[in-house]
Formats: C-alpha cells, structure tokens, sequence
C-alpha cells in the first residue's frame, strides 16, 4: 500500500498570503496525484488531477506541481471561502490512498 | 448538472448489516466507474470501494473486504453498498464518487455526494 504524507497538518494563514501545501508518496505515483477541499457539511470538491490539471471551474488561484513522490498545492492569496481541510489522493496503484489532511485556519 | 445522492444511513448494532444506496443524475451513469469513499469522526478520507462502470469489476480496501458488497444498477442510475458485519470502526460518513474519467485509467473522484452517516453502535 502507498502512504501518503501530508505537511504541515494545520497552517495558519492570513487572508490574501500564499498556502504552499505539501503531500509525499512512500514510492512513486507518477502524475496520479489528485487534491480536494473538504467543508463541514458539504460535499468534498475536486480542485487537482493529474497533480497539476484544475478540475472544471476550479479559480486559478489553485495551483498544483510535482511528480513522483512529492507534490505541491499552491494557493496563490487566500480567500475567505479557502479556509477548509485539503486532502491529497494517488491513484497510480490500488488500494487507492489518500493522505492525512492539512487544515488551512485562519491567522 | 451532476448530482449524487446518499441515502441509507442509521444507527445499527455491531453485527448487523445496512444498505447504502446513491442514486445518480446529470451523466451518462452507465459509462462510469463509481466508488465509495468513507470519513470516520475527526479522521481523514478512507477509500472504500469501486465498481466498474458495467459492474464486472469490483475492487475493496482491506478493511472490508469480505463484509462489503459494491454493486449498481445501471438501469436505475443507482450504486449500492452491502455492509454486514458491521464494527464500531465503520462508524463514519459514506460519500458516493464518480470516477473523473470514462476510460480504464486512473480513479481520482470528480462530483461526490454530500454523504450518508453510518454509525455502529450498541
């Protein structure tokens, strides 16, 4: 099985700075690295497949980069509807896995 | 526009058995893959479970493999979970998936239900 690792667990960020959030895979994943955006009571959002492809209406404040076994999710200025639990996920071997999550909060 | 919805979700006694259903709209259900993901209280995202897009293959995490059951209904535009012997551990969240993409490579989920809550509980 492929652990993913995500850093830092929690981020403290101010409205309007950059979110640099990492994710590692135990062995390599190629490009099938996906991230989401998970909300209390809403449904979880794609926002990055392929590890640096945005999904259908995602802003381009979103940004992904990285390949093989470490990847990057940029969030360029924060915005308010921002601030959620951001999960990575590769998709290169089964079982699929996903990482431990990085709360992004308010500073 | 596509939409998933969970239903299913109880209370039920470690033992016991439940069947979540997801009933899908605004795609072409029977040329996608569809999954399974769960999210237990204050953890993270645990894949479940995905079934091909005509239902010959199924695919389980360790963790319920031989109490879980992934099935669908093309027909009806309907995924299904059969959940048995069920464990205070698979007390969680169940959300329905789409597949991100029609052809044999790689699951990433792009539309997901808003989830069904599941709790195993004496």
């Amino acid at each position: 099985e492929i652990v993913m690792t995500q850093s830092p667990a929690t981020l403290s960020v101010s409205p309007g700075e950059r979110a640099t959030l990492s994710c590692r895979a135990s062995q390599s994943v190629s490009s099938n690295l996906a991230w989401y955006q998970l909300k209390p009571g809403q449904a979880p959002r794609l926002l990055i497949y392929g590890a640096s492809t945005r999904a259908s209406g995602i802003p381009a404040r979103f940004s992904g980069s990285g390949s093989g076994t470490e990847f990057t999710l940029t969030i360029s200025s924060l915005q308010s509807e921002d601030f959620a639990v951001y999960y990575c996920q590769q998709y290169n071997n089964w079982p699929l896995t996903f990482g431990g999550g990085t709360k992004v909060e308010i500073k | 526009e596509v939409q998933l919805l969970e239903s299913g979700g109880d209370l039920v006694q470690p033992g016991g058995s439940l069947r979540l259903s997801c009933a899908a709209s605004g795609f072409t259900f029977s040329t996608y893959a569809m999954n399974w993901v769960r999210q237990a209280p204050g953890k993270g995202l645990e894949w479940v479970s995905t079934i091909s897009a005509s239902g010959g293959n199924t695919y389980y995490a360790d963790s319920v493999k031989g109490r879980f059951t992934i099935s669908r209904d093309n027909s009806k535009s309907t995924l299904y979970l059969q959940m048995n012997s069920l464990r205070a551990d698979d007390t969680a969240v169940y959300y329905c998936a789409k597949k991100g993409r029609a052809d044999n490579g790689g699951c990433y989920f792009d539309y997901w239900g808003q989830g069904t809550l599941v709790t195993v509980s004496s």
